[in-house]
């Protein structure tokens, strides 16, 4: 199984500020098969991000996917006060796809 | 518009066998597009996928190695639906369970979600 560890666990920013999440994986992920979920209480996720760097039409361009090996990473360039979420990141280049553990990102 | 309403039980005994429903508005299950996924979500184990059903010339599923032996996903054609069968339960099947749409394998769209709690 490929185990995805997001680092921080928790996040506290104001709004305006930078934030970088990051999920890295125990083993490699297919073809960059990795992508990034908001989540607010109550609701289902969001797809946000596929393919670790494609932005999924109607996000704001303030997100951001990239990748290098193994590490996966979630730039937000400058936080809005709806930015305030829970984040999960997803692989899905094997057979069982896994989930990250997830960083709550809130307001300092 | 894509949408996803999910239907079934929301509380049972261990050993029942939990049934959901996915209706599907806005694409069709037979698509060659999609994948129609199961993930279900609790406070001690997070986001779970539990497996798909997909139909490429012909169907398709595939199912996380921890619910393999207990689970069923399937399609209904007549019904534009995916159901989802968990055999066995215990309170450890306890969760908030999603349907969503793959496209092919980012999940772009989900269901509501259904709560199901396993208790004697």
């Amino acid at each position: 199984e490929n185990v995805l560890t997001q680092s921080p666990g928790t996040l506290s920013l104001s709004p305006g500020e930078r934030a970088v999440l990051s999920c890295r994986a125990s083993q490699r992920v297919s073809n960059s098969n990795l992508a990034w979920y908001q989540q607010k209480p109550g609701q289902a996720p969001r797809l946000l991000v596929y393919g670790a760097v494609n932005r999924v039409t109607g996000v704001p361009d303030r997100f951001s996917g990239s990748a290098s090996g193994t590490d996966f990473t979630l730039t937000i360039s400058r936080l809005e006060p709806e930015d305030f979420a829970l984040y999960f990141c997803h692989q899905y280049g094997s057979a069982s796809f896994t989930f990250g553990q997830g960083t709550k990102l809130e307001i300092k | 518009q894509m949408q996803l309403q999910q239907s079934g039980p929301g509380l049972l005994k261990p050993s029942q066998t939990l049934s959901l429903t996915c209706a599907i508005s806005g694409d069709n299950v037979s698509s060659n597009r999609a994948t129609w996924n199961w993930i279900r979500q609790s406070p001690s184990r997070g986001l779970e996928w539990l497996g798909w059903t997909y139909y490429r010339s012909k169907w398709y599923n595939g199912s996380a190695e921890f619910v393999k032996t207990r689970i069923v996903i399937y399609p209904d054609t007549s019904k534009n639906q995916v159901s989802l069968l968990l055999n066995s339960v215990t309170p450890d099947d306890t969760a908030l369970y999603f349907c969503a749409r793959g496209e092919p394998r980012a999940l772009g769209d989900w269901g509501p979600g259904t709560l199901v709690t396993v208790s004697s």
